[in-house]
């Protein structure tokens, strides 16, 4: 099993630039998680889906964020236009189901940078 | 507002020897607890977690203990190795999706 992947595994933009993350979640699994994580918050979920569908959009920062998931085995996290402020490592996780005992598989993680 | 604290950044153990992560929450909803672990240019992975209807659980050399009373679990490592250098993530859960993180504490194993 290839795992979650993500790309790109690095990014640096100017700000004002739009910037995609991309996600492919481990098949058979209906629960995929987009996270932030920053030295000071820690890990953030920033959105989250099951069966290809938001469900809780809580933790997204602001309109210029955006995720999509058009199909079971694609998500995309858009940020436009982006910020310094949103430098940070962007984790996609998947999982079997919404229920807390069913593990979170983590990607590798996009570092992205703003400048 | 930060329901779930790990307020060691950093912690240093020599090998062979015992390393204890501690990791505080404030939400007594939470029922459902993790720890991921995190080497670097990775993703976290899952290591070990704790139902709140038990007070410890343990899996070969890592062991994590829930006292529900103080809100507090701590993870215990023993004996440590040097390939257990690593972040360590303490999380939490009301039962559902949605897993509360710490910020982490580096652990160093000493050789």
């Amino acid at each position: 099993d290839a795992g979650v992947i993500q790309s790109p595994r690095h990014e640096v933009t100017e700000m004002g630039q739009e910037v995609t993350l991309r996600c492919k979640p481990i098949s058979g699994h209906n629960s995929l998680f987009w996270y932030r994580q920053t030295m000071m918050r820690g890990l953030e979920l920033l959105i989250y889906f099951n069966n290809n569908v938001p469900i809780d959009d809580s933790g997204m920062p602001e309109d210029r964020f955006s995720a999509k998931m058009p199909n079971a085995s694609f998500s995309t996290l858009k940020i436009q236009p982006s910020e310094p402020r949103d430098s940070a490592v962007y984790f996609c996780a998947s999982s079997l189901s919404q229920l807390a005992t069913n593990e979170q598989f983590f990607g590798p993680g996009t570092r992205l940078t703003v400048l | 507002d930060q329901q779930v604290k790990q307020n060691s950044p950093s912690l240093s153990v020599q090998e062979g020897r015992i390393s204890i992560l501690n990791c505080d929450y404030t939400n007594s909803m939470f029922d459902y607890f993790l720890w991921y672990k995190k080497y670097p240019a990775e993703g976290p992975t899952f290591l070990i977690s704790i139902s709140s209807i038990k007070d410890k659980n343990e899996d070969g050399r890592f062991t994590v203990f829930l006292n529900k009373s103080a809100k507090h679990l701590s993870l215990h490592i023993v004996p440590s190795q040097p390939g257990d250098s690593a972040v360590y993530f303490c999380a939490a859960s009301s039962g559902t999706y949605k897993y509360i993180f710490g910020t982490g504490t580096r652990l160093k194993v000493l050789a």
